[in-house]
């Protein structure tokens, strides 16, 4: 069965840190895989995808990911954390030619001011 | 226009009760979706339509009933739901294709069931 893992379940930072979320994945055909952000009280936002091309893929507020297709991996990044970055990140992964988003357990972050 | 609006915000309904909840979008995006998000758990996929047409159920009860009634609203009729069934529910929206694309989504129904 397809599964997303995200290992850390709850992560605190201060401000200024540095930031990297896991996720994992187990499927073995072509993947789009997505970083969704949800705030206190806000709905689900995009924060960055990846379809094809560069592994590397920039998206709002300064965060990026990487795919890392041998490691079935796609974790995210963000050099400087902010107090305004505390909010619970979910990565998602949907396999290509599907409407099916598969969503990993999340990961509650808190920047201490 | 981005937007996935959802109404209402809060609902309570008895275990009897029929309600319904209320999803647009004017992106003309051709799919759209329901999930169900427990408190701290991820969205779970419910239903998914595209072209207006179910294309996914994923073994949700038949207390659950969705409809699309055109390409812009999408609905999930309530009847005799269980407490445990408490919980956000969530409406997206996306381009429709062979590829998985970005759903957008709205900001979701607060359901409690007494």
């Amino acid at each position: 069965a397809q599964s997303v893992s995200q290992h850390n379940h709850h992560v605190i930072l201060s401000e200024a840190a540095s930031l990297e979320l896991g996720c994992n994945y187990s499927y073995g055909g072509t993947v789009n895989l997505f970083w969704y952000v949800q705030y206190p009280g806000q709905h689900l936002q995009l924060l960055l995808k990846y379809f094809s091309g560069d592994p590397l893929v920039k998206g709002i507020k300064g965060f990026e990911a990487e795919f890392i297709k041998s490691k079935f991996s796609f974790n995210l990044r963000k050099p400087s954390v902010q107090w305004s970055d505390t909010a619970e990140y979910f990565c998602a992964v949907a396999p290509s030619g599907t409407y099916k988003y598969i969503f990993g357990t999340g990961t509650r972050l808190k920047v201490l001011a | 226009d981005t937007e996935v609006t959802q109404t209402p915000k809060h609902l309570v309904m008895g275990m009897t009760n029929k309600k319904s909840l209320k999803c647009e979008q004017h992106m003309g995006h051709r799919a759209m979706y329901w999930y169900k998000q427990k408190a701290k758990k991820p969205p779970e996929l419910m239903f998914v339509y595209s072209y207006e047409k179910l294309s996914i159920n994923e073994s949700v009860p038949s207390r659950f009933s969705p409809e699309c009634p055109n390409s812009s609203l999408l609905n999930l009729h309530l009847h005799a739901l269980q407490p445990e069934d408490s919980a956000l529910y969530l409406c997206a929206s996306s381009q429709p294709s062979g590829l998985a694309g970005e759903q957008f989504f709205g900001p979701g129904t607060r359901l409690t069931v007494l």
